[in-house]
This record gives structure tokens, C-alpha cells and sequence, in this order.
């Protein structure tokens, strides 16, 4: 069975710090991992899409990486603002259609100022 | 260029009624996605349409529940006869069509969801 999971659920730190998001996956015949933020009552914003032939993307603060022999993703956020203050989740893509994507519960993420 | 527009935001049914909720896409996206998001539970995937076609419908549950993207109009998503399990967020999202390599490389955007409650 294909399933995500992210560790921890929920984490808190001050602004400021780095930190590191991990996500895991059960099948490493994945096709791409994605990474998203969820703000409380909104929709999801993909932040990092990762091909399979691909080891890691960065955009701005965000570095994530992928690691297809272990199962694992890690998705790495620099000097933490509060506003970074989100649930984030992956999803995997095992190439069944475009859109059909296995998600992980996702990490509350708490940056205090 | 507008987002993935979903409607109703909140909707409240009584067990046994109806409920439709709408979707449209971000222009020039034909490829659209419904998910369910359960209390305390990651999102599952549900459906995947093109317009007038159902192309994955996986995630599905095989009673009550169905989904359409007609050749003109948003996708909805119905569900009859709701019950209490049937509470959730319903999220849509769309996708633009595959580049010519085949590759996904695209990214989909999602909607800011349905918040369907049955009471």
C-alpha cells in the first residue's frame, strides 16, 4: 500500500531558526513529490515539485530534497519568519494520473516571533 | 488570472438532502481534480475529470457520490443523500494540460475548498 507520512505533526519554533520538515514514502517507484502549505480555512499552495530524476529544488528560503533509495523527502525552510506559520504537506505522485496524488497529514508548523 | 474558484465556501445539508458543490478551473486549465479532506485526516484524492470525461474516478466512494465537468460550466461534485461521515472540506483543483514531452512537470493549483456540514 502507497502511503505518506510526515513526522513530526506539529512543531514549534522562534523566529529565526532553520529547520527541517520530513516526509516518507513507502514506494520508491514515485514519479514526483510535491510540497505544499495549507493555511487554516484556505486551499493549498504548491510550493516545490521535485521529478524523480531530480535530487532537490529551491526557491527563495525553501530547499527540498529527495531521496527515492530511502523513501524520503525533506523539505528544509531558512531563517523562519512568522509568517511561515502553516501546515505543510506532501504529496506523492506514483504517475496514475496527473493529479492523483497521496498526501501525508502534514506538519503544523508554529514559528513564534 | 483568477484561481481555482470553488462554491459554495460553507454549505450545511440535513442527513438525507443533497449536495452539489461547484468548480472552475484557472483559465486554460482542462484538467480538474476533487479531494476530501476528512477531520484529522490528510487529503484523498477523489476524481480526476477532462471535460466530459472521467478519467480516474479511483478515489471515489462506489454509492452516493458523483462527479461531472460538462463541456460548458464549472465540474460539480454531488453527493446524495448525505450523512454525518459525509462532513469535510472538499477541495477542488486544476491542471493544465500535459507539455508536449509527456512530462507532468506541472504543478496543480488547488481551490480554497468546500466546507460541507451535515447536521
Amino acid at each position: 500500500k502507497q502511503e505518506v507520512t510526515q513526522i513530526p505533526a506539529a512543531l514549534s519554533v522562534p523566529e529565526g531558526e532553520n529547520l527541517v520538515l520530513n516526509c516518507s514514502f513507502t514506494d520508491s517507484a514515485i514519479y514526483n513529490l510535491q510540497w505544499f502549505r495549507q493555511d487554516p480555512g484556505k486551499g493549498l499552495t504548491s510550493l516545490l515539485l521535485i521529478q524523480s530524476s531530480q535530487r532537490e529544488q529551491t526557491s527563495g528560503r525553501l530547499n527540498a530534497s529527495l531521496d527515492k533509495s530511502s523513501g524520503r523527502s525533506t523539505l528544509y525552510i531558512a531563517a523562519s519568519q512568522p509568517g511561515d506559520s502553516a501546515t505543510y504537506l506532501c504529496a506523492a505522485n506514483y504517475g496514475g494520473s496527473q493529479g492523483n496524488l497521496i498526501f501525508g497529514k502534514g506538519t503544523k508548523l508554529s514559528v513564534k516571533p | 488570472n483568477a484561481g481555482v474558484m470553488q462554491n459554495p465556501r460553507h454549505l450545511v445539508r440535513r442527513r438525507g438532502q443533497e449536495a452539489r458543490l461547484r468548480c472552475s478551473p484557472m483559465k486554460g486549465h482542462s484538467h480538474v481534480y476533487w479531494y476530501r479532506q476528512l477531520p484529522e485526516e490528510g487529503l484523498k484524492f477523489m476524481v480526476y475529470l477532462q471535460k466530459e470525461n472521467i478519467i480516474d474516478e479511483s478515489g471515489m466512494p462506489k454509492e452516493r457520490f458523483s462527479a461531472e465537468f460538462p463541456k460548458e460550466g464549472p465540474s460539480i461534485l454531488r453527493i446524495q443523500q448525505v450523512v454525518r461521515g459525509d462532513s469535510a472540506a472538499y477541495f477542488c483543483a486544476s491542471s493544465p494540460p500535459y507539455g508536449p514531452t509527456g512530462s507532468t512537470g506541472n504543478t496543480i493549483y488547488f481551490g480554497e475548498g468546500s466546507w460541507l456540514t451535515v447536521v
